[in-house]
């Protein structure tokens, strides 16, 4: 059974600080899923990845699949990033997402 | 503007009370699936459904059911509810060559008291 771990819980920052939330797992996978939820909002699909780097906008998102780690970056933080993020597992052969537990974010003006 | 939508945003119910919950995606999707969140939990699968009247259980299906008699809909049916199923409730869709490439209603928050 895959573990999927994050950090840190909760993380608060000022605006413009560069940001790094952090994702590990425990067996190998075939893809990586970055999700970010607002408070009182549905889940909204950020990255998938598998490999290497993906960026979008202020937001990176980067893979090392023999570390078995993955982190999500937010350059130039502003207080609408404030949010919960999640990191999500795929094994590959099956349906199931394993989840990690998610990370709030809250950036103060 | 492709999406998932579900019946409620908010629900208060009693314990023992029969409770729908109703997901619609537009996108044809062949697999959805139907989450609870709880807070230090995060997401738990309850149940999976690949097709049409297909439908497999997740890691936390007990006291829970589904319907699919549509593509497009998918239902989470709480038999008898109990106060310890008070949660957030997501329905996903995905398509079947992208089974992990979820994309998710706005979530169902249900009170059981």
């Amino acid at each position: 059974k895959n573990e999927v771990e994050q950090s840190p819980q909760n993380l608060t920052a000022q605006e413009g600080e560069f940001i790094t939330i952090n994702c590990s797992y425990s067996v190998g996978i075939s893809a990586l899923h970055w999700l970010q939820q607002h408070p009182g909002g549905g889940i909204v699909s950020l990255f998938m990845l598998s490999s290497g780097k993906k960026k979008h906008g202020r937001l990176i998102a980067t893979i090392n699949i023999q570390e078995k780690h993955s982190s999500l970056h937010i350059t130039a933080s502003h207080p609408r990033d404030s949010a919960v993020y999640i990191c999500a597992a795929w094994g590959g052969s099956n349906y199931k997402l394993t989840f990690g537990k998610g990370t709030l974010l809250t950036v103060n003006p | 503007d492709v999406k998932v939508t579900q019946s409620s945003r908010y629900l208060v119910k009693r314990t023992g009370e029969k409770v729908f919950l109703e997901c619609v995606q537009d996108m044809d999707h062949e697999n959805m699936f139907w989450y609870r969140q709880d807070p230090g939990l995060g997401l738990r699968l309850i149940y999976f459904s690949y097709d049409v009247k297909m439908k497999e259980k997740g890691d936390i299906p007990e006291g829970y059911s589904v319907s699919r008699e549509k593509k497009e809909r998918f239902s989470l049916i709480l038999e008898s509810a109990s106060t310890n199923q008070t949660s957030m409730y997501l329905c996903a869709s995905s398509r079947r060559d992208r089974a992990p490439d979820l994309l998710f209603g706005p979530g169902t928050r249900l009170t059981v008291t």
